[in-house]
């Protein structure tokens, strides 16, 4: 069974720095996709990047972009710029290529941007 | 486009009841749902996959008869928690299976929060 880690509980950034987030995940399977989603106050759950593990080129948008290592099965979420508004947990997540489909999560991340 | 609904938004009921929750796929058609279940400053836990037409497949240790699934169409599912207990309180989030830019993935209706007195 494929499991999603993110080691760190908590962070904080201050306003227009950068921070990044981790998460490392295990599989035997090649074929999958990797998300970050966040989830602000409202609890309403935002997709915020994703990575189809075919793909060498790590994914961008905007702010945030992503470090994929295959080899290493790490996927950390970088963002820069922080803003208020980005404020939220985070919560890495592994789907299988095919099959069930079904989305394993990480613990989560509660990222604090501090003005 | 892919919006997910879900009603209500937030439910109180007594101990022994039973609620229903309503998932809906606004914009699209879904012939896979989720149901999640989040605890306070907890992940999403994943509780059932509901197919539409067919039985929903329930994860390891979610009780089948307390939590009722029902797929009747490709844009409603519904999960019904029978003979509520305050333990049953939660967060319980459902999401839809969609495809955009070729590739599928899930997206989430707002939540619900139940709380049982």
């Amino acid at each position: 069974a494929q499991t999603v880690t993110q080691s760190q509980p908590e962070m904080s950034v201050q306003e227009a720095e950068t921070v990044t987030l981790s998460c490392t995940y295990d599989t035997s399977e090649n074929n999958y996709y990797l998300f970050w989603y966040k989830q602000p106050p409202s609890r309403q759950m935002i997709l915020v990047i994703r990575q189809e593990a075919y793909k060498q080129q790590n994914a961008t948008e905007n702010r945030f972009s992503v470090n994929f290592q295959k080899a290493a099965k790490s996927f950390s979420l970088k963002i820069s710029d922080s803003q208020l508004g980005d404020t939220a947990m985070y919560f890495c997540a592994f789907m299988s290529q095919g099959g069930s489909e079904k989305l394993v999560f990480g613990k989560g991340t509660k990222l604090t941007v501090n003005p | 486009g892919a919006v997910v609904s879900q009603h209500p938004s937030w439910v109180i009921c007594k101990s022994g009841t039973s609620v229903k929750i309503e998932c809906r796929s606004l914009d699209f058609q879904a012939t896979t749902m989720f149901w999640y279940r989040q605890f306070p400053k907890q992940s999403l836990m994943l509780m059932a996959t509901s197919n539409e037409g067919s039985k929903a497949t329930y994860e390891q240790g979610v009780e089948k008869d307390k939590f009722l699934i029902n797929h009747a169409s490709l844009t409603l599912s519904t999960l019904t928690v029978t003979s509520a207990h305050p333990e049953d309180s939660s967060f319980y989030i459902c999401s839809a299976r969609g495809r955009t830019s070729g590739i599928y993935e899930q997206y989430f209706g707002p939540g619900t929060r139940l709380t049982v007195t």
